[in-house]
């Protein structure tokens, strides 16, 4: 089966440790994006990468850092710069960064920073 | 610059009744992509359609349809019937060429029984 993963589903961290989100797809896209999602709100984006090895920043990509070493994987280190890190992270891919294609989802990671 | 108005933050039916969630759009470029996802419970979004700023017709899949009307730059998403399992906060989005997807603030639709 075709998609995207995530891991984990939930992830506790304690205030001041950087902790890395995983992303995985295995439906051969190019682009690939994290946004991220607080109550009430709609999705935000944190950084995108329109092919390997390349990556741009979202709207709210301070305190965020990303690496796109293969056209599978979109890693992203929330670090301790991130004032607000508990929110609900979300990955996804699109055959390519363009609006003719739609963005397919993964399942999504909850952080929780005490 | 883009901006997306999901105005109903929550909305309540019982099982059976119609339901349209309501998606107003702003744009300045004259090529665009509007979408709508469902977000269950489990969190994952689900893509259900993309409609492109030059295809004005309306769309019917099963239960849902879409109403697309540039003239008030409204993307409507309507339910028919509706059960139990749409219950979900359903977002409206837009896209523009090579920018970033656009979301609305979503509505949560709430389905009992």
């Amino acid at each position: 089966d075709g998609g995207i993963t995530q891991s984990p589903k939930y992830l506790f961290r304690k205030e001041g440790q950087n902790v890395t989100l995983s992303c995985e797809q295995n439906l051969n896209h190019d682009a690939m994006y994290w946004y991220r999602q607080d109550p009430g709100q709609g999705l935000r984006l944190i950084y995108y990468s329109q092919i390997v090895n390349d990556f741009q920043k979202g709207d709210i990509a301070e305190g965020y850092s990303v690496s796109r070493e293969k056209k599978e994987s979109f890693p992203l280190t929330v670090t301790s710069a991130q004032k607000n890190p508990t929110a609900f992270y979300l990955c996804a891919s699109s055959t390519a960064h363009s609006a003719v294609y739609e963005q397919y989802f993964g399942p999504g990671t909850r952080l929780t920073v005490t | 610059a883009q901006k997306v108005t999901q105005a109903q933050t929550e909305i309540s039916v019982v099982e059976k009744e119609d339901v349209t969630l309501d998606c107003v759009y702003e744009t300045r470029d004259t090529t665009y992509y509007l979408f709508w996802y469902k977000q269950p419970p489990s969190g994952e979004l689900v893509f259900l359609i993309r409609r492109n700023s030059f295809d004005e017709q309306n769309e019917i899949s099963g239960r849902y349809s879409w109403n697309f009307q540039k003239s008030t730059s409204s993307f409507n998403f309507t339910i028919t019937a509706s059960q139990v399992v749409d219950s979900a906060v359903y977002f409206c989005a837009s896209n523009t060429g090579f920018q970033k997807l656009v979301f609305g603030t979503g509505t949560r639709l709430l389905v009992s029984p």
